[in-house]
């Protein structure tokens, strides 16, 4: 069972910051935060991880809060492209990642 | 670089028949390979997962099996596929060890009729 919450579904408007909130409040201490992004019909795509400190990368970044119970992923200047369901995923080591529903995210022109 | 293949891409069966999809990872060595499902409107099921050659790690009961010939080569098998069997069938590698990410292939769509 996905250790997660997310909303279903979000709008963004082409250009601003996409703000996709995800709850974990029994994540535990050696548990990463990752978050995948799956556009129709393709293979899931790798976006971030982190474990306690927030992080950056070219597509975006993760904010963690200090109890890691919750964390926020942003798309700084959201794309048509960026059109994807996306998901939050808590997991531990080299474990299988267990995709929950994530949250559909429509960016709107 | 590592690179992932799945073949075929495409495939519509009719029931009763059986099934082979297959994936291979190139440039890298013991990976760990996975097979996920995603049916029509549902999210990702992982159906099996392996860490060597002939360790195969089955997360779902089902009519389906997997099976790893060799280091870098992930199979799904059925001998009989089921109307319930159609969806998006989609491996993935990571690194033997550490929190390592998981790429996945293009994936294989199956139609059973």
């Amino acid at each position: 069972d996905a250790k997660t919450t997310q909303p279903t579904s979000m709008d963004c408007a082409e250009g601003r910051a996409a703000n996709l909130p995800c709850n974990h409040s029994t994540i535990s201490g050696n548990e990463y935060v990752y978050w995948y992004r799956q556009i129709h019909s393709q293979g899931p795509q790798y976006i971030i991880h982190g474990l306690k400190n927030n992080e950056t990368n070219e597509m975006a970044s993760l904010i963690i809060t200090e109890d890691r119970k919750s964390s926020t992923l942003i798309l700084p200047h959201a794309t048509l492209r960026d059109t994807a369901v996306y998901y939050c995923i808590v997991r531990l080591g080299n474990t299988p990642l267990v995709f929950g529903k994530g949250t559909r995210l429509s960016v709107i022109a | 670089s590592q690179t992932i293949h799945q073949w075929p891409a495409t495939l519509v069966q009719p029931v009763g028949s059986p099934l082979s999809l297959e994936c291979t990872v190139e440039g890298t060595s013991n990976p760990n390979l996975y097979w996920y499902r995603q049916a029509a409107g549902r999210g990702l099921q992982l159906l099996f997962y392996s860490v060597g050659i002939g360790q195969i790690s089955s997360e779902v009961p089902q009519n389906l099996s997997a099976s790893r010939p060799q280091d870098r080569q992930f199979i799904l098998s059925s001998k009989k596929l089921l109307l319930s069997d159609s969806g998006f069938y989609l491996c993935a590698w990571s690194e033997g060890s550490g929190a390592n990410v998981l790429t996945f292939g293009a994936g294989s769509r199956l139609t059973v009729l």
